[in-house]
């Protein structure tokens, strides 16, 4: 099974800030990863596909990056409406999510 | 414009069953793998169960394997989540999703969630 490790678990940002979110694969996952966003009480919603591909209406703000192992969400310019948790998840063989990362403003 | 909407959640014992029913609408059901996910409260996401176009392939994790069933009816337009055995663990809100274009492997489309509780 793989296991996708991300980082930090919680992290706190001023407005405008850029922010970063680690995600570690437990093996080569060959871009087969994509994030997503909750935000309380409501469901997951599609940011990133494919590493680095922005779903439909997210904003330009957001992006990945990444390769083989080693993969990043970057938000820049961190908004009010970003609070919220982030997920990876790969997609290479079968799918696994990472733990998650808490976003909250400073 | 895509619509997942989930039902049959609710509070149930340990060792009994449940099915849960998800009604999309708003594309093309039978041209999509459809997938259930997880998330226990507080807690992350867990992949559960996933199907695909035709119901001849289904793919579970090792933690339901034998206890949980995917399938789905095209001409309805519903995926459903048949539990056995079910066990306080599973108690999470239960999400319904479709993946990307089809033959992608992220989940594109989300359902608000139906919550299940397993407890005596």
């Amino acid at each position: 099974d793989i296991q996708m490790t991300q980082s930090p678990a919680s992290l706190s940002a001023s407005l405008g800030e850029t922010v970063t979110i680690e995600c570690r694969a437990s093996e080569d996952i060959y871009s087969n990863l994509a994030w997503y966003q909750q935000k309380p009480g409501n469901s997951p919603q599609l940011l990133i596909y494919d590493a680095n591909s922005l779903a439909d209406g997210v904003p330009s703000r957001f992006s990945g990056s990444g390769s083989g192992t080693q993969y990043s969400l970057k938000i820049n310019s961190l908004q009010s409406e970003d609070v919220a948790s982030y997920f990876c998840q790969q997609y290479n063989n079968y799918w696994t999510f990472g733990g998650g990362t808490k976003l909250e403003l400073k | 414009e895509v619509q997942l909407v989930e039902s049959g959640g609710g509070l149930v014992q340990p060792g009994r069953s449940l099915k849960l029913s998800c009604a999309a609408s708003g594309f093309t059901f039978s041209n999509y793998y459809m997938a259930w996910v997880r998330q226990a409260p507080k807690k992350g996401l867990e992949w559960v169960a996933t199907i695909s176009t035709s119901g001849s392939r289904t793919y579970y994790p090792d933690s339901v394997k034998g206890r949980f069933t995917i399938s789905r009816d095209n001409a309805k337009s519903s995926l459903y989540l048949q539990m056995n055995s079910l066990k306080s663990e599973d108690t999470a809100t239960y999400y319904c999703a479709r993946h990307g274009y089809p033959g992608s492997g992220w989940f594109a489309y989300w359902g608000q969630g139906t919550l299940v509780t397993v407890s005596s």
